[in-house]
């Protein structure tokens, strides 16, 4: 069974860098056939798709984040990271990753971690 | 961008059958994915590829596309269905997810 869990700081100030670990158990980060996703979601408003990426290095970012997103595999810790650039209160929201052997359907999240942005 | 409508919010009586519906342009020569989220929890899937289920979840959640519209339909429906319904594709145009922005189903 396939388990996630963020961690990183809860509170971020504005204009500073967001950083988020996912740590994995029950499937390898490195391996080619799964994919890493992160999502956040703003209080009481719905679902935003991140950013994906797949065991062999290729990367999908959601378009209105890509100059501030960044995505990695940390192989050797089993997990992967997702780093926001030039915070601003709009990226408050619980930051969620999720993986698995699909990159289109998201079969196992992680608990969740909630993100302020605020000075 | 790829644009997922979803009704924000429905409601049913207990035991009777949810409807939850997703339209989106060319929808049917997509795959669509569900997800059930309750209050603080993280989402779940309950239907991927349409109309498939994951392992553990019930027969009464099932899934069906047609034309612009995908529809999740949940029957005998339980106190323990009330939630936050999220409809999903992959946009291979744009190499994006997209989530529709969810239905808040009551269960009278």
């Amino acid at each position: 069974q396939v388990q996630l869990q963020e961690s990183g700081p809860g509170l971020v100030k504005p204009s500073e860098t967001l950083s988020l670990t996912c740590t994995v158990s029950g499937a390898s980060i490195g391996s080619g056939s799964n994919y890493w996703t992160w999502i956040r979601q703003p209080a009481g408003r719905g679902l935003e798709w991140i950013g994906r990426k797949y065991g062999g290095d290729i990367t999908y970012y959601n378009s209105s984040l890509r100059s501030r997103v960044f995505m990695s595999l940390e192989k050797s810790k089993n997990q992967f990271s997702l780093r926001l650039e030039s915070v601003t209160a709009e990226d408050t929201a619980v930051y969620f990753c999720a993986g698995g052997p699909s990159g289109v359907a998201l079969l196992n999240w992680g608990q969740g971690i909630l993100v302020t942005v605020s000075s | 961008s790829y644009v997922l409508t979803q009704p924000p919010s429905a409601s049913v009586a207990a035991g009777q059958t949810a409807t939850i519906t997703c339209g989106g342009d060319k929808l049917g020569s997509k795959s669509v994915h569900w997800y059930q989220q309750k209050p603080g929890q993280a989402p779940l899937l309950v239907i991927y590829y349409d109309r498939d289920r994951p392992s553990g979840i019930p027969e009464r959640f099932s899934g069906s596309t047609s034309g612009n519209t995908a529809t999740l339909t949940i029957n005998k429906v339980e106190a323990g269905d009330e939630a936050d319904y999220y409809c999903q594709v992959w946009d291979s145009d744009s190499d994006h997810a997209i989530f529709g922005g969810g239905t808040n189903l009551t269960v009278l």
